[in-house]
């Protein structure tokens, strides 16, 4: 299944504090993206990473990717309330759909 | 930034009659999508749609339901003789290349069948 998997399915951690939310997946991808999800509202992309590559950043957040082990992480270092949301990875193949697994539905506390 | 833009926010429907979904992609995107979240659950793909023609579809897109392009902004998604399971919130997504390229979301369409 191209489903990636995330883990753990909640996280609970003070402001200030970083978040780590991984992934794991079962087939070879071309790339894999993570989302986040307010509740109520639709899914924002956050950061593709190739399958070429292993680490990238975006402002808070520090992506990795482990081809070999095939799993993913999504780094949030310094969260802050707003962050709190539900966080989705979604690996990708030669197809155009995105196929999200349950997520890791992260609250962060002032 | 541009948006992607979907109404009703919220449609009532009764049992069986048929419901129309209306998305507003981002102007130059040439892929669409339609993904559905019933509550509690996992958001699922439905269709995407290229050059005016399905070009995936996934097992819940049976015949009960159908997507067009009616003109050069619009993307609908028509559900016919709707059924109780059918309450879901519906997701429009559109991006301009395609293939694992990242996708961009309205913020849904909360169908409720009575």
């Amino acid at each position: 299944s191209q489903q990636g998997e995330e883990d753990p399915q909640a996280l609970s951690i003070q402001e200030g504090e970083n978040a780590t939310m991984n992934c794991s997946y079962k087939t070879s991808i071309n790339n894999l993206q993570w989302y986040r999800q307010n509740s109520g509202r639709g899914l924002v992309h956050l950061i593709l990473i190739r399958s070429n590559e292993r680490e990238k950043h975006s402002g808070r957040l520090r992506v990795t990717l482990d081809t070999s082990k095939k799993s993913s992480s999504l780094l949030i270092t310094a969260s802050r309330a707003a962050d709190t949301a539900s966080y989705f990875c979604a690996p990708g193949l030669n197809t155009d759909k995105l196929i999200f697994g349950t997520g890791t539905r992260l609250q962060v506390f002032p | 930034e541009p948006e992607v833009t979907q109404t009703p926010s919220h449609q009532v429907t009764q049992m069986g009659q048929e419901v129309i979904l209306r998305c507003v992609p981002i102007s130059n995107h040439l892929y669409f999508y339609w993904y559905r979240q019933i509550l509690g659950q996992k958001v699922e793909f439905l269709v995407s749609f290229y050059n005016n023609e399905i070009s995936e579809k996934s097992e819940i897109f049976d015949d009960q339901f159908s997507v067009e392009r009616p003109d050069g902004s619009n993307f609908t998604l028509k559900i016919r003789s709707t059924k109780l399971e059918d309450s879901a919130m519906y997701f429009c997504a559109s991006n301009q290349d395609g293939g694992n390229q990242p996708q961009h979301f309205g913020d849904g369409t909360r169908l409720s069948i009575l």
